[in-house]
């Protein structure tokens, strides 16, 4: 399976605290997005890292890319309950057409 | 607002009866994708359109067809739907392949 996966399957931690997820591949990759998803609803894109870069920032979220150990982690710093949902990393693998998506982090951030 | 829309949001269905999902855009991206979502699980490929160019992922079943009469919009048609079929339907689109993908809201299918 070109599928990713992501570690762990779920979390659930206080307001205000930060979350950490972890994605792992298994193929050289052009790219790593991070995406989000609220229940019953769409994916929204979060974030786009590029196999030649290391680290990337937007806002509250901080991603990481290490293409040796083809893993990547998306950190939500100071996090609110409105980052209730699962967040899905998806790679673009080099000669691929599409995005692969990994199995999904359910992230529960308690008030 | 420049978006990916999906209609209906919910469909009811009835064991081997066609039905049709739809799809608009209007971000004029060239690329347009079908997901199928199941519960707790992956978004899976069906198949995507590069502009008129149809691709089908290899182990998307017979049963699903997809249709892009233009730029907009996007067809999926399961021909005869199992119970198995259920699940949440997502079109998505980019500009390129690769690139960063806009979704619409889903379509959640139950097959009675």
């Amino acid at each position: 399976s070109q599928q990713g996966e992501e570690d762990p399957q779920a979390l659930s931690i206080q307001e205000g605290e930060n979350a950490t997820m972890n994605c792992s591949y298994k193929t050289s990759i052009n790219n790593l997005q991070w995406y989000r998803q609220n229940s019953g609803r769409g994916l929204v894109h979060l974030i786009l890292i590029r196999s030649n870069e290391r680290e990337k920032h937007s806002g509250r979220l901080r991603v990481t890319l290490d293409t040796s150990k083809k893993s990547s982690s998306l950190l939500i710093t100071a996090s609110r309950a409105a980052d209730t949902a699962s967040y899905f990393c998806a790679t673009k693998e080099t000669g691929a057409n599409n995005l692969f998506f990994g199995t999904g982090t359910r992230l529960t951030v308690i008030p | 607002d420049a978006m990916v829309i999906q209609n209906p949001r919910y469909q009811v269905t009835q064991f081997g009866k066609p039905v049709t999902l739809s799809c608009s855009q209007t971000l004029n991206h060239n690329v347009m994708y079908w997901y199928q979502q199941k519960s707790s699980q992956a978004p899976k490929l069906l198949f995507h359109y590069y502009d008129k160019d149809f691709n089908n992922e290899a182990d998307t079943p017979d049963n699903f067809q997809s249709r892009r009469p233009n730029t907009s919009f996007c067809f999926l048609d399961i021909r005869s739907p199992g119970l198995g079929d259920a699940a949440m339907y997502l079109c998505a689109t980019s500009r390129d392949r690769g690139s960063e993908q806009y979704f619409g809201p889903g379509t959640r299918l139950t097959v009675t």
